[in-house]
C-alpha cells in the first residue's frame, strides 16, 4: 500500500518567514495529493491539493509543488502569520477503489510574532 | 449545505463497554471513511464504506471494531470491549462518488473524542 513520509515533524519561523514542508509518496499510482491544516482540537481542514497533471499550483501565500519522477509534493507558505500556527498534514491517494487518503506524520508549524 | 456531522462529539466509556460513533455524510456525498488520531499523532485510515458495502476495511483492527453504512440513516463505526488505548479522536470524512464533483476530495467531520476510563 501507500506510504507517505513528512518532513519536518516540527518547524519554527519567524512571523513574515516562509515555511516549506516537504513529503514523498512510494505508490507511483497515487495521483491527488492535498494538505490539511488542523487546529488543536479540531478536524483537518483542507487547504490546497494538487493532481498529478499539474506541477504547481497557488492560492494566495499557500503554493504546492509535484514532482511526480521524484514522488515527492511540497508544501510553502509565504509572508507567514500567527495564526498559521497548526499541525499540517499531506496526504496521497490513488483512483478507484484506491481513493481513500494515506497522511504523513505531521508537521507542527509555530509561527512566531 | 450542511458538512459532515458526526455525533458524539465526546464520549466517555468504561472499560468493558461498547463505543457507538455516528456519522452522516454531506449532501450529495456518497462515500464515508473513517479515520482515528492518537493523541499528538497523524490519522490512520480505517475503513471505506459506500452505502451498504465496505469497500476497503484494511485499517480497521481486525477483533472489536466493525463499520457500517446502511442504506437509510448514518453510518456507524462500532467498537467492543473498550480499551484504555482505544481512547483517540474518531474522524468521519465523506466525499462524492468518484468521477462525480470534486472526485478524491474528502471532507471531515469535527470528529469524535472516545475517552476510556
Amino acid at each position: 500500500g501507500e506510504n507517505v513520509e513528512q518532513h519536518p515533524s516540527t518547524l519554527s519561523v519567524q512571523e513574515g518567514d516562509s515555511a516549506v514542508i516537504k513529503c514523498t509518496y512510494s505508490d507511483s499510482a497515487s495521483n491527488y495529493f492535498p494538505w490539511y491544516k488542523q487546529e488543536l482540537g479540531k478536524r483537518p481542514q483542507l487547504i490546497i491539493d494538487i493532481r498529478s497533471n499539474v506541477g504547481e499550483k497557488k492560492d494566495q501565500r499557500i503554493a504546492v509543488t509535484l514532482n511526480k519522477t521524484a514522488k515527492h509534493f511540497s508544501l510553502h507558505i509565504t509572508e507567514t502569520q500567527p495564526e498559521d500556527s497548526a499541525v499540517y498534514f499531506c496526504a496521497a491517494s490513488g483512483p478507484g477503489s484506491a481513493r481513500q487518503l494515506t497522511f504523513g506524520s505531521g508537521t507542527q508549524l509555530t509561527v512566531l510574532p | 449545505n450542511a458538512g459532515v456531522m458526526q455525533n458524539p462529539r465526546h464520549l466517555v466509556r468504561r472499560r468493558g463497554q461498547e463505543a457507538r460513533l455516528r456519522c452522516s455524510p454531506m449532501k450529495g456525498h456518497s462515500h464515508v471513511y473513517w479515520y482515528r488520531q492518537l493523541p499528538e499523532e497523524g490519522l490512520k485510515f480505517m475503513v471505506y464504506l459506500q452505502k451498504e458495502n465496505i469497500i476497503d476495511e484494511s485499517g480497521m483492527p481486525k477483533e472489536r471494531f466493525s463499520a457500517e453504512f446502511p442504506k437509510e440513516g448514518p453510518s456507524i463505526l462500532r467498537i467492543q470491549q473498550v480499551v484504555r488505548g482505544d481512547s483517540a479522536a474518531y474522524f468521519c470524512a465523506s466525499s462524492p462518488r468518484p468521477g462525480q464533483g470534486s472526485g478524491n476530495t474528502i471532507y471531515f467531520g469535527e470528529g469524535s473524542w472516545l475517552t476510556v476510563v
